[in-house]
């Protein structure tokens, strides 16, 4: 069975320091990779995904993760945060398999300062 | 049309009331599914719809009642709830229910059990 750990629960970051999450997954196959963000009393909006291929990939919002698979990691990064990316940071692994649904990390709070 | 609707978008009921949450996609999507999340929590993976047909139900109490009358709807009925139960019920759907698409999540129903 697959399964997410994010082990930073909360990160604080000054407004345009450069910023990554961490994000490490189980799995015996390649996985398909998601980050999503949270905004309070929000859904849940993508990000940004890996299915195969280029293992850098660019979302929306000026975010880009890596997949690492020698490190089973999908961190997340920014170069330069503001203080709109404060939200809570999801990320989840989907299984090739029919009959599945995303299996997510606890997640990340991530707070800016000014 | 990307957009998942939910609605209402806060919900009060009483211990002993009846009401439905309910879910709208357009995008064509095959698999729809209800998640719970408790404050500073992940989503909680609560019933898969695949192709109109419950595919998942991951043990929950059957005070929810869950109904997908057409590929474009899904309700959550409720019942007899408990204060345990107040929480963001989050909608998502897919194209299919498999790892390898991406999740649409709705704004969620804010629900509160007196």
């Amino acid at each position: 069975a697959q399964s997410v750990t994010q082990p930073d629960i909360h990160i604080t970051v000054s407004e345009g320091a450069s910023l990554e999450l961490r994000c490490n997954y189980s799995y015996g196959a390649t996985p398909y990779l998601f980050w999503y963000v949270q905004s309070p009393g929000q859904g849940l909006q993508l990000l940004l995904k890996y299915f195969s291929g280029d293992t850098l990939v660019q979302g929306i919002k000026g975010f880009e993760a890596e997949f690492k698979r020698s490190q089973s990691s999908f961190n997340l990064r920014k170069p330069s945060v503001h203080w709109s990316d404060a939200a809570e940071y999801f990320c989840a692994v989907g299984a090739r398999q029919a009959g599945t649904a995303l299996i997510f990390g606890k997640g990340t709070t991530l707070s800016v300062s000014s | 049309d990307t957009e998942v609707t939910q609605t209402p978008k806060h919900l009060v009921m009483g211990m002993t009331n009846k009401k439905s949450l309910k879910c709208e996609q357009h995008m064509g999507h095959r698999a729809m599914y209800w998640y719970k999340q408790k404050a500073k929590k992940p989503p909680e993976l609560m019933f898969v719809y695949s192709y109109e047909k419950l595919s998942i139900n991951e043990s929950v109490p059957s005070r929810f009642s869950p109904e997908c009358p057409n590929s474009s709807l899904l309700n959550l009925h409720l019942h007899a709830l408990q204060p345990e139960d107040s929480a963001l019920y989050l909608c998502a759907s897919s194209l299919r229910d498999r790892g390898d698409t991406e999740a649409f999540f709705g704004q969620g129903t804010r629900l509160t059990v007196v």
